[in-house]
Parts: structure tokens; C-alpha cells; sequence
């Protein structure tokens, strides 16, 4: 099936730094979610998107809305152990109702304390 | 709340047998989702359902899936007879409102198939 290509694959950071990771589509999506996935879990939301250039934050998160509709992104700000883990993006592009959410390949964080 | 809840964590069978996974979703969520995890093809819907009847199943890889939701506190998915490919970790998920009226999609542990 589609999928959203997300970047980077993984990252290796010190305890203390900043993180930016980014999903891009060839298609128009109406929504953009940001999801963390713990080891032996299900994904956990994040940040919900619904509207074009929309920036939210969620604590240490922030996530923004690409204006072109085609690409979100999501930025951990001074990052410690806890958020170790894999991020997903994933979009729908029928808006409001997530019924047909299209998963990103995830970005593997990993905190070096 | 317990969130969603599914069943078997683990499963390990042979080629050729049946499996079951069950969930129970969050009381209260009309959607529920079942959805399949694998590093090849990362998360992939495989069928939802609204208010207990099936939306769309166009996910689902073959006739050996089927999947069914008698109530609105349990669903079933099924596949017979299980192949080595169908490997992966199963996630259901149910959808409703939050406290902020948002519509928030919550997954459940996943029930993670082995098949040999």
C-alpha cells in the first residue's frame, strides 16, 4: 500500500539536543497526525494536524501543517531518555474523520543520556 | 478506562493452522480498525468497521482474512489456514471522541503472529 516518506530513518542524538523530522506526500492530505510508537506497543497520538500551516504544540513538541498540504513536520525540543522510540507520521486525505490513515515508514529515535 | 484490548499478545503457530486475534475496543467508539505491522510495509489497514458493520475491507490481503464484529465490545480477525507471510504484529484500534471533542484513533498493544 501507500506509504508516506518520512525522514530520517533513525537518529542518534545526546540527551539535551533538538530534533526535526519531516513526512512528505505526492498527494493533497486534508489531515496529519504524528504518532510514537514504544517497543512491544502500539502507536501513541501526538499532535493531531487538521488545517493547512497549522503549527500545535504538545509540551517539548511541536508539529506544523505544510502549506502545500504534502509534507508535516515534527520538532522534540531539548530531548531526554523517555522519548526514545519510533515516530510515525500518518495523513488522511478525506479530513476531520481518520478513517484511512496512511502510516509514514517511522523514524527511529534513539537518546544517548 | 483499559483502552483497547487485544488478544493474544503473542502467537506462535504453524503454516497451515487457524488463528484468531481478538479486541475490545474502548466502550463508547463507534470505529474500530484492525491493522497489520511489518518492516517491509510498515502499518497497513487491513478493514474498519462503524457501529459494528464493515466499511472497508479493501486491505485485506486474501480470502484467508476475514474479520467480524458481532457486538460493539469485541471483534474477531481471522485467518485461515495461516502462512509464514502472514507474520506480523496485529493492531486493532477503535476511534471516538476525546475530552476536547476531537476524534482520536487509540491502538491497542498489538498481538504479535508467528507463523512457521
Amino acid at each position: 500500500g501507500q506509504q508516506l516518506n518520512q525522514s530520517p530513518q533513525s537518529m542518534f542524538i545526546q540527551e539535551g539536543e533538538d530534533v526535526s523530522m519531516n513526512c512528505t506526500s505526492s498527494s493533497i492530505f486534508n489531515t496529519w497526525l504524528w504518532y510514537k510508537q514504544d517497543p512491544g506497543e502500539g502507536p501513541v497520538l501526538l499532535i493531531a494536524l487538521y488545517k493547512a500551516g497549522e503549527l500545535t504544540s504538545n509540551g517539548r513538541l511541536t508539529a506544523q501543517f505544510g502549506i502545500t498540504r504534502k509534507d508535516s513536520f515534527l520538532n522534540i525540543s531539548a530531548s531526554i531518555p523517555s522519548d526514545v522510540g519510533i515516530y510515525f507520521c500518518a495523513g488522511s486525505k478525506y479530513g476531520g474523520a481518520t478513517n484511512k490513515l496512511i502510516f509514514g515508514t517511522g523514524t527511529l529515535l534513539a537518546v544517548q543520556p | 478506562d483499559a483502552g483497547v484490548i487485544q488478544s493474544p499478545r503473542h502467537e506462535v503457530t504453524e503454516m497451515g493452522q487457524e488463528v484468531t486475534l481478538r479486541c475490545k475496543p474502548i466502550s463508547g467508539h463507534d470505529y474500530l480498525f484492525w491493522y497489520r505491522q511489518t518492516m517491509m510495509r510498515g502499518l497497513e489497514l487491513l478493514i474498519y468497521f462503524n457501529n459494528n458493520v464493515p466499511i472497508d475491507d479493501s486491505g485485506m490481503p486474501e480470502d484467508r482474512f476475514s474479520a467480524k464484529m458481532p457486538n460493539a465490545s469485541f471483534s474477531t480477525l481471522k485467518i485461515q489456514p495461516s502462512e509464514p507471510r502472514d507474520s506480523a504484529v496485529y493492531f486493532c484500534a477503535s476511534r471516538g471522541l476525546d475530552r476536547a471533542g476531537a476524534n482520536v484513533l487509540t491502538f491497542g498493544a498489538g498481538s504479535r503472529l508467528t507463523v512457521l
